[in-house]
């Protein structure tokens, strides 16, 4: 089947603490996207990448990376230096930058 | 801001009704898009109309473009429980999406 998958579902952080949390997709899409929504809001762009080994910061890029080495997967990393981490996770994928993008379940992030 | 801002915030209806929510924007576009998020989920794309495009039908779903104006609407027909949710527009330039705050639907069985 063909789509895009994140882990964990949820995800518990302790204080200082980096976390990693993984988006793959197998639709070979150029284009994908790191999301953060927080309860009753939109989404806000934290990163993107249009193409492999390339990325761009978004709207709330600090407190976290990103990586892109293979084109299948673009990885977000939550730092210790994100003081406020809670907050629902959606990574994306489209074709090509700025069309129809295709969301996996998302990633719970909780702190401890 | 690229930003969608949608309009209203939130909206309640009956079965059977249609529901229409609006999207204004402050720059130029290459496409729009409309978008769903059932809640604790990923979001679905529902359509996108590009600039040059006034309107686009898919199902039971209407949206309209006027780049004139930079706004949009998205017109529900005949509506479900099941289209209870949060709606999102998202104006397009060539390299990303930006996600406006949504609209929460609920449709009263």
């Amino acid at each position: 089947d063909g789509g895009i998958t994140q882990s964990p579902k949820y995800l518990f952080r302790k204080e200082g603490q980096n976390v990693t949390l993984s988006c793959e997709q197998n639709l070979n899409h150029d284009a994908m996207y790191w999301y953060r929504q927080d309860p009753g809001q939109g989404l806000r762009l934290i990163y993107y990448s249009q193409i492999v080994n390339d990325f761009q910061k978004g709207d709330i890029a600090e407190g976290y990376s990103v990586s892109r080495e293979k084109k299948e997967s673009f990885p977000l990393t939550v730092t210790s230096a994100q003081k406020n981490p809670t907050a629902f996770y959606l990574c994306a994928s489209s074709p090509q930058g700025g069309e129809t993008q295709y969301f996996g379940p998302g990633t719970r992030l909780l702190v401890l | 801001s690229q930003q969608g801002e949608e309009d209203p915030q939130a909206l309640s209806i009956q079965e059977g009704e249609n529901a229409t929510m609006n999207c204004s924007y402050k720059t130029s576009i290459n496409n729009l898009q409309w978008y769903r998020q059932n809640s604790g989920r990923g979001l679905v794309h529902l359509i996108l109309i590009r600039s040059n495009e006034r309107e686009k039908h898919s199902g039971r779903l209407r949206v309209t473009l006027d780049t004139s104006k930079k706004s949009s609407s998205l017109l529900i027909t005949a509506s479900r429980a099941a289209d209870t949710a949060s709606y999102f527009c998202a104006p397009s330039s060539y390299d990303k999406v930006i996600f406006g705050p949504g609209t929460s639907l609920s449709v009263i069985p």
